[in-house]
């Protein structure tokens, strides 16, 4: 089993650009996430799907949409990228919403 | 809704020596507890978990995490830590109510073992 993977693992945009980032997991879960991580603010929320057919807000959603595509995939858009959303981007699933989660691997994005 | 706090962000130690990274939460239910570790340039790795049952949980590297119920914390020790050990590790809390509430993560603590 491959787990949860994430593609692309590095990224550099211009400001204004747009990208998908895309998570797949082999595991059969419910739900998934998306979190980006900082320097000093551990991890932060950013959309969630508690099972397919459903996505809610995280404590960070600005800037962001997300899709549930199946039960399988679940990929975060930023439609015009700011400086600001420069970080380290992780997917991660899990059976459902508050059982242990399993990250990918990360996407280290730069917006310039 | 429950909430971390890692006392320490950032925690030294030398090779062989004994580490608590410390992590206390607050909640009014039931909850479960878990301490995720990322290496460098790595995603999170659960490393241990408590669900219910036995109040000492165990990794299979050597790590060992305590719930204590009425202190609220849930703090992670090692006897003799390697240099293999330096890692960032997270604490994590979500409530036993059917599954409906979100993991909520500590901001992290960064181990490093010095030679």
């Amino acid at each position: 089993n491959a787990g949860v993977t994430q593609t692309p693992k590095f990224q550099v945009l211009k400001t204004g650009q747009s990208m998908t980032l895309q998570c797949a997991q082999d595991m059969n879960h419910n739900s998934m996430y998306w979190y980006r991580q900082d320097p000093g603010m551990g991890l932060r929320l950013i959309y969630y799907s508690a099972s397919e057919g459903t996505t809610d807000k995280g404590e960070v959603p600005n800037g962001y949409n997300v899709s549930r595509l199946n039960k399988r995939e679940f990929s975060l858009r930023l439609e015009s990228a700011a400086p600001s959303q420069t970080s380290v981007y992780f997917c991660a699933s899990s059976t459902l919403v508050g059982y242990e989660q399993y990250f990918g691997p990360g996407t280290r994005l730069t917006v310039t | 809704a429950q909430s971390v706090t890692q006392l320490d962000s950032q925690v030294p130690v030398f090779e062989e020596a004994p580490v608590e990274l410390r992590c206390n939460y607050s909640s009014s239910v039931s909850v479960y507890l878990f301490w995720y570790v990322q290496y460098p340039n790595q995603g999170l790795q659960l490393l241990l978990k408590y669900l219910s049952g036995s109040t000492l949980v165990e990794s299979i590297n050597g790590f060992e995490a305590e719930f204590n119920k009425s202190q609220t914390s849930f703090h992670l020790r090692k006897p003799s830590v390697h240099i293999s050990d330096t890692a960032e590790y997270f604490c994590a809390v979500s409530t036993v109510r059917g599954g409906s509430e979100k993991l909520v993560f500590g901001k992290g603590t960064k181990l490093t073992v010095n030679p």
